[in-house]
């Protein structure tokens, strides 16, 4: 079974500053994607940024960036420029490209922004 | 478009009561999953399906049930609620395999 780590249950980053948060994830699959959720207080769940495990290139979304090594299964998430509106738990999220009926998800980090 | 609707939003009930948490979407979408939402442990697969008639359990199926008779509905129905069952649930939607899934807000149920 797959299973997806976050190793940092919380984070702090100063306003207009960079801040990255880890992911490692478990599978014995080569196909599969990745993804970044937010989940602000409103509790809406946002997809922030994905990333297709047979492309190399790192996803980018904005500030949003994502540092993928497949070979090491880490897939960390960089926010620059960090906004206030930023504040949020960020969940890591695994799916299967094959039997893709699940996401596997992280525990979760908070992010909190200091201005 | 609204997107994926749920509801309740806010939901309590005793212990041994039963309820339905229900979910709609007008997207058109084939795939529809419930989760629940603990602290401490991310979300959680309770069933899933694959388009209408088409269900299956996730990775915590026991005390919940769901149906899908029509594209556009997912109920998740909880027959005899219990303490454990306190959480946040969430309802699902995409469209297939390569695309993202778009949630609902959520619905806060207390089990007392």
């Amino acid at each position: 079974a797959q299973t997806v780590t976050q190793s940092q249950p919380e984070m702090s980053v100063q306003e207009a500053e960079t801040v990255t948060l880890s992911c490692t994830y478990d599978t014995s699959e080569s196909d599969y994607y990745l993804f970044w959720y937010k989940q602000p207080p409103s509790r809406q769940m946002i997809l922030v940024i994905r990333q297709e495990a047979y492309k190399q290139q790192n996803a980018t979304e904005n500030r949003f960036s994502v540092n993928f090594q497949k070979a090491a299964k880490s897939f960390s998430l960089k926010i620059s420029d960090s906004q206030l509106g930023d504040a949020a738990m960020y969940f890591c999220a695994y799916r299967s490209g094959l039997r893709g009926n699940k996401l596997v998800f992280g525990a979760g980090t908070i992010l909190r922004v200091k201005s | 478009n609204a997107g994926v609707t749920q509801t309740p939003k806010f939901q309590v009930l005793k212990t041994g009561q039963s309820m339905t948490l229900q979910c709609a979407q007008d997207m058109n979408h084939e795939y529809m999953s419930w989760y629940r939402q603990d602290p401490g442990m991310g979300l959680r697969l309770i069933h899933y399906s694959v388009g209408a008639g088409i269900t299956d359990q996730g990775e915590v199926p026991n005390g919940y049930n769901v149906s899908r008779s029509t594209t556009e509905d997912f109920p998740l129905r909880l027959l005899s609620a219990a303490p454990s069952q306190t959480s946040v649930y969430f309802c699902a939607s995409r469209t297939g395999m390569n695309t993202e899934a778009f949630f609902g807000q959520g619905t806060r149920l207390t089990v007392v």
